[in-house]
């Protein structure tokens, strides 16, 4: 999983598999959580949120969990396919104001 | 459409001077952010906006300026006291109430030093 100051971490799967993203955010006190989506040049796409007073939420073929005992965040992607291949962020938004902080990122490549 | 745009997509720049990456956005978004995106790391912050005629300096603010004249637009400089300024600068902007809506980011802008 993707922490702040490691070197990228990386995730290869066959297109059809189910990938899954990790994330260890620091604050106990964060409480908002979004996953970007990063193609190579290009900013960073929302994917889905999460509130910490949520376990799981699903959308279009993502689901994220949230565990708040550990401060551990998962984006799971069912069936990945070519174009899933990016770079995938957390992003945690800290009880300090407006800003969200984000991690180093996991790249992920699909295998054809 | 509504989005924020970022130019030039591209950018050199020579050895001392100092060079202004543009964003814009027609979001009607209060507040607007500067990051800076190096390879395996993730953003860091430099400038921050939450309204016109106001700044914050993030974290790594020092060889940077901004201006934040109009809502929609919140310019970055980039000067010759910024040592290694060769990155991928993204801008982004986001309503007020603790940014609970989460970040639009630009395409982008890759500077590099020649």
């Amino acid at each position: 999983g993707e922490s702040v100051g490691l070197h990228l971490p990386t995730l290869s799967v066959q297109e059809g598999d189910n990938s899954i993203i990790n994330c260890a955010y620091s604050n106990s006190a964060s409480d908002y959580f979004i996953w970007y989506k990063q193609e190579s040049g290009k900013g960073p796409q929302f994917i889905i949120d999460i509130r910490s007073n949520m376990d799981k939420r699903q959308g279009q073929r993502v689901t994220v969990l949230l565990n708040k005992t550990v401060k551990h965040l998962s984006l799971q992607i069912a069936a990945t396919q070519p174009g899933d291949s990016a770079v995938y962020f957390c992003a945690e938004n800290r009880d300090t104001g407006n800003q969200f902080y984000f991690g180093t990122g996991t790249s992920l490549t699909v295998i054809p | 459409d509504g989005g924020i745009t970022q130019s030039p997509k591209y950018l050199f720049r020579k050895e001392g001077q100092n060079v202004t990456l543009s964003c814009e956005q027609n979001l009607n978004h209060d507040a607007m952010y500067w990051y800076r995106q190096d390879p395996g790391q993730g953003l860091r912050l430099i400038y921050y906006s939450q309204i016109v005629n106001d700044f914050q300096k993030g974290d790594i603010a020092e060889g940077y300026s901004v201006s934040r004249e109009k809502k929609e637009s919140f310019p970055l400089t980039v000067t010759s006291a910024q040592k290694n300024p060769t990155a991928f600068y993204l801008c982004a902007s986001s309503l007020p109430d603790r940014g609970r809506y989460g970040y639009t980011f630009g395409s982008g802008t890759r500077l590099t030093v020649v």
